[in-house]
């Protein structure tokens, strides 16, 4: 069965660092580019960042530039989000999503891991 | 950035009737757009791309229509499973990916 799998969430001081992993069953996670989108309680998707399946091209929102990083590592099958200097804006349910080579809209995601940004 | 607006925000609708949501793009983005189901508690789920082709194992029940900047998502006879939040998303223009601000389906 193909899913992705978030960790890494949790209750973090405004400031503060925090490191959310994607893993990948069912299909080769070096073979595709990942998306991570966010949505805070009760609002909509916002994308935040990408990665594609080599590392070589990443983007990140305008909200996170400067404070949030990606990065993989293929030899090691891991895909992770580091986000920095982290403020209360930032809580939400992180997710990340699959994409084929290209432009190309999001087919697989997982079920995501909360984030939640608080003193 | 690409805007993408969605319409309504809140449709109600009775088991087995059609629903009929709609989505505006900012600028065209071709057929580059995609409508994601998202149930209570559940991750969005990709149900249309290339604005009229149906992802891997959604029902018939579910079409897609437009081009340009002007886009629409048929559900022809609604089913519980069905009510739900619904997103489009261009994929054309980016970065950023946007997303439409989602139409919720309820029971009427």
């Amino acid at each position: 069965q193909v899913q992705l799998v978030e960790s890494g969430g949790g209750v973090v001081q405004p400031g503060r660092s925090l490191r959310l992993s994607c893993a990948a069953s069912g299909f080769t996670l070096s073979n595709y580019g990942i998306h991570w989108v966010r949505q805070a309680p009760g609002k909509g998707l916002e994308w935040v960042a990408v990665i594609s399946f080599d590392g070589s091209i990443k983007f990140f929102a305008d909200s996170v530039k400067g404070r949030f990083t990606i990065s993989r590592d293929n030899s090691k099958n891991t895909l992770s989000l580091q986000m920095n200097s982290l403020r209360t804006e930032d809580t939400a349910v992180y997710y990340c999503a699959k994409f084929e080579t290209g432009t190309a809209p999001f087919d697989i995601w997982g079920r995501g891991t909360m984030v939640t940004v608080s003193s | 950035e690409i805007v993408m607006t969605q319409s309504p925000a809140i449709l109600s609708v009775s088991p087995g009737e059609r629903a009929t949501l709609s989505c505006r793009a900012s600028h065209s983005v071709t057929n580059k757009l995609a409508w994601y189901q998202q149930r209570p508690g559940q991750a969005p789920r990709l149900l249309i791309y290339g604005a009229s082709t149906r992802a891997t194992g959604i029902p018939a029940r579910f079409s897609g229509s437009g081009s340009g900047t002007e886009f629409t998502l048929t559900i022809s006879s609604l089913q519980s499973e069905d009510f739900a939040v619904y997103y489009c998303q261009q994929y054309s223009n980016w970065p950023p990916w946007t997303f439409g601000q989602g139409t919720k389906v309820e029971i009427k």
